[in-house]
């Protein structure tokens, strides 16, 4: 069962746009809300990541935004860029085990 | 250079025929994991080490066995691969007994069971 819901599957988005991933949990135990980005053949690499007592973070052209109350979080890519096109994860972290979304597989067209 | 290996990167194999796919980490973590990525599934959890000679199961540990006799190894067990477990593999670390921040990720074991 999956315990984190990520859309969209896929995206695509022109150099320069915003992209906008969401995610969405169920279980109030969650600590903590990293996003990983993967680019093909490598292993996901943490990009984010938020605690739940703060509404949003941002990190360059980066944002996370957290929901609490809607149980929902995003990520944010401002001024896109082909560079950026890549698989991303969200995932959310409960005791020693980080349970991830589906993945979105996001495209920048040039 | 800080790194999480992984071998072999690719194999195929045939229903039945144990392998086992190698886990090194140089980075002195406590916390190791391995994880299975499929198409619209995401990572998901197979086992998960917090120290030697302790792991415990992830989400989908049927079908697999690991062990952790040294801080750095983590091998991922198949004892008798089926085509269900056609998928790729990733093995992680993270630092200070937990997933306490960050994990690392190895480059992936993409595994054919035919």
């Amino acid at each position: 069962q999956q315990q984190v819901k990520q859309s969209p599957q896929s995206l695509i988005v022109q150099k320069g746009g915003i992209s906008i991933i969401n995610c969405a949990y169920e279980n109030t135990a969650f600590d903590y809300f990293p996003w990983y980005q993967q680019f093909p053949g490598k292993g996901p690499a943490l990009l984010i990541a938020i605690r739940p007592d703060v509404s949003e973070k941002k990190e360059g052209r980066f944002t996370i935004s957290f929901n609490k109350s809607a149980k929902q979080f995003s990520l944010h890519i401002m001024d896109s860029q082909p560079g950026d096109s890549a698989t991303y994860f969200c995932a959310a972290r409960r005791a020693q085990k980080l349970v991830f979304g589906q993945g979105t597989r996001l495209t920048i067209n040039p | 250079e800080a790194q999480v290996t992984q071998n072999p990167r690719y194999l195929i194999t045939v229903t039945g025929k144990k392998l086992t796919v190698t886990c090194s980490q140089n980075m002195n973590h406590e916390y190791m994991s391995w994880y299975r990525q499929d198409p619209g599934l995401g990572l998901r959890q197979i086992y998960y080490s917090m120290n030697v000679e302790a792991t415990d199961k992830g989400d989908v540990p049927e079908g697999y066995k690991v062990s952790r006799k040294e801080k750095r190894n983590f091998p991922l067990i198949l004892e008798s691969p089926s085509p269900n477990q056609t998928s790729l593999y990733f093995c992680a670390s993270s630092p200070a007994g937990g997933i306490s921040g960050e994990l690392f990720f190895g480059e992936g074991s993409r595994l054919t069971v035919l």
